[in-house]
């Protein structure tokens, strides 16, 4: 069973759309949570991550992401995206305990303009 | 720029040839991975070092040997690969393996290796 879902492979949107890529994780314990982007060409790069506390976690460029255990959620959203936002975009996970990380397949986000 | 460093970029091997990736962080981190990304599918996890001790191996075939000399520098030698062995293998680096809220990996740019 894949430890980390990403439901959509590819969305595209216009600027100034709001954004939400869902991500879903198998695991019952307890789990760090995170949001990866990768501008083409460039390396991946860390947009927030969740370790604990308040499950709204706020990233850079305007991103924030929220925690629901009860789902096993941790969809990304933007209220308004721009062009500069085309990228893939993974979610990952890693064990309280150990540092075992594990990525969905991403999704790639395409921008118009 | 990351501070973690791949070399070389691009790299094309024969099945029976015998090459190594290499990457170095600037960042006095303990702790180095190495993942293979290919498209549509999900990182994997290939290798772990803590320390320069080897933490993690996820069944990776013995094809890819990885060495750590020192905290700085992980290799990935490579020997009779596969066509399905191309992929981009990505190296990253954290303060140590233990997760915690300081302990973000950091990503290199990758070497994109093709298999003939």
């Amino acid at each position: 069973a894949q430890s980390v879902s990403q439901h959509n492979h590819h969305v595209i949107l216009s600027e100034a759309a709001s954004l939400e890529l869902g991500c879903n994780y198998s695991y019952g314990g307890t789990v760090n949570l995170f949001w990866y982007v990768q501008y083409p060409g460039q390396h991946l790069q860390l947009l927030l991550k969740y370790f604990s506390g308040d499950p709204l976690v706020k990233g850079i460029k305007g991103f924030e992401a929220e925690f629901i255990k009860s789902k096993f959620s941790f969809n990304l959203r933007k209220p308004s995206v721009q062009w500069s936002d085309t990228a893939e975009y993974f979610c990952a996970r890693s064990l309280h305990n150990n540092n075992d990380m594990r990525f969905g397949a991403g999704t790639r986000l395409t921008v118009k303009p | 720029e990351t501070g973690v460093t791949q070399t070389p970029r691009h790299l094309v091997m024969g099945m029976t040839n015998k090459k190594s990736l290499k990457c170095e962080q600037h960042l006095g981190h303990n702790a180095m991975y190495w993942y293979k990304q290919s498209a549509k599918k999900p990182l994997e996890l290939m290798f772990v070092y803590n320390f320069k001790e080897q933490t993690e191996n996820n069944s990776v075939p013995s094809r890819f040997s990885p060495e750590c000399p020192n905290s700085s520098h992980l290799f990935l030698h490579l020997h009779t690969l596969q066509p399905e062995d191309s992929a981009l293998y990505l190296c990253a680096s954290s303060r140590e393996t233990n997760p915690s809220s300081y302990n973000e990996q950091f990503f290199g740019p990758g070497t994109r290796l093709t298999v003939l």
